[in-house]
């Protein structure tokens, strides 16, 4: 158990919607990194977020948002969703700093039909 | 083409014996390179991270090695266990992790 928790572990949904993906990370981890991993692809870094500031974005569409609130806990808000939107979306947390070794959590499976 | 290029795609071995995964990257700047573990379903488990001046680094059956002239890595799998079928995903670091580029991994199936 890596100490991160991200709910809901399955969520299926169709085009246009909006979801809600949610992290919890380690207790005492101030930093949290969103990815994407779609079918036979490398994860792709979404977003970070450091003690609740937005540090570094990286190729994340338009129509997805996060924030990581006062208690650290963070979400992912994806909107106006596409079929290629389909993936398993992953939260990391760690301490912070160059070199930090990353936690992640078991994963969000969106499914969109 | 991928900055992280894994070899092989996918390996089948037999229980109890080793086999070495491999893995080329292609940019710069540098700063550490990762082997994680990744279960179907499940998140990537760090393995190793070892800095451009670390040559070797082990945890338990599993030994890294990282020669920074030729931009190359191993993952070195001893007396291989069925425990261990997963994908082996090498990530190279440049900074913080969200300058991290992973491989698409390797696929390793270990059966009796």
């Amino acid at each position: 158990d890596s100490g991160v928790t991200q709910t809901p572990k399955h969520l299926i949904t169709a085009t246009g919607q909006r979801v809600t993906l949610r992290c919890s990370p380690r207790s005492g981890d101030l930093s949290v990194y969103w990815y994407q991993q779609s079918l036979d692809q490398g994860l792709q870094f979404l977003i970070h977020y450091y003690n609740g500031e937005e540090r570094a974005k990286g190729n994340i569409l338009e129509r997805f948002s996060a924030q990581q609130f006062p208690d650290l806990h963070s979400e992912l808000n994806l909107s106006s969703l596409e079929l290629g939107d389909s993936a398993l979306y992953f939260c990391a947390s760690s301490v912070g700093g160059t070199n930090e070794k990353l936690f992640f959590g078991s994963g969000t499976q969106l499914s969109v039909l | 083409k991928n900055q992280v290029e894994q070899s092989p795609q996918s390996l089948i071995i037999l229980e109890g014996k080793n086999c070495t995964l491999q893995c080329n990257y292609t940019v710069s700047p540098f700063s550490n390179l990762r082997w994680y573990k990744q279960d179907t379903g499940r998140g990537p488990v760090s393995l190793t991270i070892m800095t451009f001046s670390e040559n070797t680094k082990s945890n338990g059956r599993y030994t890294a090695t990282l020669d920074a002239d030729t931009k190359q890595s191993s993952l070195h799998i001893t007396a291989s266990q069925l425990s261990d079928s997963a994908s082996y995903i090498c990530v190279r670091g440049a900074g913080t992790a969200s300058k991290l580029t992973f491989g698409t991994g390797t696929r390793l199936q270990v059966t009796l």
